[in-house]
């Protein structure tokens, strides 16, 4: 069993676009996390939730909107999409330690996006 | 300064050399640091958290240094298989947050 799976795994698709990617995790983990790693392989936090709430929301478009139906689920829909969005996305998991720290996350596949 | 550093290489060492890779991180309060492995077109994977006191898998040891604020890892005995990028990984406040530096890209020739 994939432990956290991503689809679709590929997408290309031109600028203006809506898209979406799913992202689900089987580890019983709380908390979901998307990331940006660009072509110069920056790997960059996006958003996170814990238990469908959102947590972190880094300086991104708002163009990119995160969803979570339940704590086994992150989507993330992108709007009116450009050149520059052209990325692997990531999904990742782990538990959330709320005493400080962080545990140790594991990440899907990733979403290979390509704007043309 | 970024806040988290590595340096990008490539490193290009032959079979059964030791290789140790740094990692620099501009937060003091830091608590949690791992390294990560990725391929090509792959995902990061998890190769080992570090801790405090150093902990060691095989031929990988991590270490930290929490006064020079720095984290490494050591290869002994190289593999082909070896090759690829380590990214170091330091949190960042009680989000879970990660800050994942840019990679050290590991080469090893027969």
């Amino acid at each position: 069993d994939t432990a956290v799976s991503q689809t679709p795994k590929y997408l290309v698709t031109q600028m203006g676009n809506d898209k979406s990617i799913k992202c689900e995790q089987n580890l019983g983990h709380d908390t979901m996390y998307w990331y940006k790693q660009d072509s110069k392989k920056f790997l960059k936090i996006m958003f996170s939730y814990n238990n469908k709430e959102l947590i972190i929301n880094e300086t991104v478009p708002n163009r990119f909107s995160p969803k979570s139906p339940d704590k086994a689920h992150l989507n993330l829909h992108i709007n009116s999409l450009e050149l520059g969005d052209s990325a692997v996305y990531f999904c990742a998991s782990s538990q959330l330690r709320t005493s400080g720290g962080s545990y140790e996350q594991y990440f899907g596949p990733g979403t290979r996006l390509t704007v043309t | 300064r970024k806040e988290v550093e590595q340096d990008p290489g490539p490193f290009n060492v032959p079979e059964g050399a030791t290789v140790a890779f740094n990692c620099t991180y501009s937060n003091s309060a830091s608590q949690s640091f791992f390294w990560y492995r990725q391929d090509c077109r792959k995902e990061p994977k998890l190769l080992m958290s570090v801790y405090s006191s150093g902990n060691e898998d095989g031929r990988f040891t991590a270490q930290l240094n929490r006064a020079s604020q720095y984290i490494s890892l050591l290869i002994r005995d190289s593999k082909l298989s070896d090759s690829a990028t380590y990214l170091c990984a330091v949190n960042k406040g009680n989000t879970g947050k990660l800050i994942f530096g840019q990679g050290t890209t590991l080469q090893v020739k027969p």
